[in-house]
C-alpha cells in the first residue's frame, strides 16, 4: 500500500539555523500539506501545495518559512533561521483530490519529523 | 470560525465493549468530516470520511461514525473494543472557507482499551 515518508524522523538543531524537512507524498497525489504539532496541542495545518505553486498558507507560515518540490516527487519544509517555539512534530500529507477544482478527497499523512530545537 | 471539539482528553473502556469517542464541529456550508488515528510513533492514519449521503459511516478496523446534522456531530463508534485499539484519536473538519481542503483537528482523545 501506498505511503508517505519523512525524513529525517528526529532532528535536532540549534536556534538560528537552517533545517530541511523532507517528505515523499504519494505518487498519483496532487496537493500536498505540511501541519505542525506541538507538543500537547492540536494538529495545526502550516501549508499547501498544488501545481507547483502554494495555494494556502497559515499565518503560521511566515516568512521563515518555504516550501518546494524539487524533483516531482520529494516535498521539502525549509525553515531558514529556527527559534525555540518551532520544535514541534512537522507532518507531510498527500491527497489525491478532486476531479474538480477543489480537493474532497482525505488527505494521508506521513510519520512525521520531530523537530527539537535548542 | 471553522472549528472541532472533542469534549474528552481520555476514554477508558474494557476490551469487549462498545465504545464511543466524541466529536462537535462547527463549519460554514456542508461538513467534511474526517476520524484519524496516531499510535505511538507512528503518521496519522486515516479511518473514515462523511462527505455526504448515509449518515453512518463505516471505516477501517471495523470502526464506524455517526453524522448527526441536527446536534452538530460525528461520533466514532465501535461495536466490541480491542485492546490494539488503544491510541490517540482525531477528528478533523475540512475548512469550508479553504480551497484547497485544509483540515482542521480536534485536540484529540486517548482511547484505552484494558483487557
Amino acid at each position: 500500500e501506498p505511503e508517505v515518508t519523512q525524513t529525517p524522523s528526529h532532528q535536532v538543531t540549534q536556534m538560528g539555523q537552517e533545517v530541511i524537512l523532507r517528505c515523499v507524498p504519494i505518487s498519483n497525489h496532487l496537493y500536498f500539506y505540511w501541519y505542525r504539532q506541538i507538543l500537547g496541542q492540536k494538529v495545526e495545518f502550516l501549508v499547501s501545495f498544488y501545481n507547483n505553486e502554494i495555494s494556502e498558507k497559515s499565518e503560521i507560515f511566515d516568512d521563515q518559512f518555504s516550501v518546494e518540490r524539487p524533483d516531482g516527487s520529494n516535498f521539502t519544509l525549509k525553515i531558514r533561521s529556527t527559534k525555540l517555539e518551532d520544535s514541534a512534530m512537522y507532518f507531510c500529507a498527500s491527497s489525491e483530490g478532486a476531479s474538480g477544482r477543489y480537493p474532497t478527497y482525505e488527505q494521508y499523512f506521513g510519520p512525521g519529523t520531530r523537530l527539537t530545537v535548542t | 470560525a471553522q472549528s472541532v471539539a472533542q469534549p474528552e482528553d481520555q476514554v477508558n473502556v474494557a476490551e469487549g465493549n462498545p465504545l464511543t469517542v466524541k466529536c462537535t464541529y462547527s463549519v460554514s456550508g456542508n461538513p467534511y468530516l474526517f476520524w484519524y488515528v496516531q499510535y505511538p510513533n507512528r503518521g496519522l492514519q486515516f479511518l473514515l470520511k462523511y462527505i455526504t449521503g448515509d449518515n453512518l459511516v463505516k471505516g477501517s478496523y471495523g470502526f464506524e461514525a455517526e453524522f448527526n446534522k441536527s446536534q452538530t456531530s460525528f461520533h466514532l463508534k465501535k461495536p466490541s473494543a480491542l485492546v490494539s485499539d488503544s491510541a490517540l484519536y482525531f477528528c478533523a473538519v475540512r475548512d469550508g472557507s479553504s480551497n484547497t481542503g485544509k483540515l482542521i483537528f480536534g485536540q484529540g482523545t486517548t482511547l484505552q482499551v484494558k483487557p
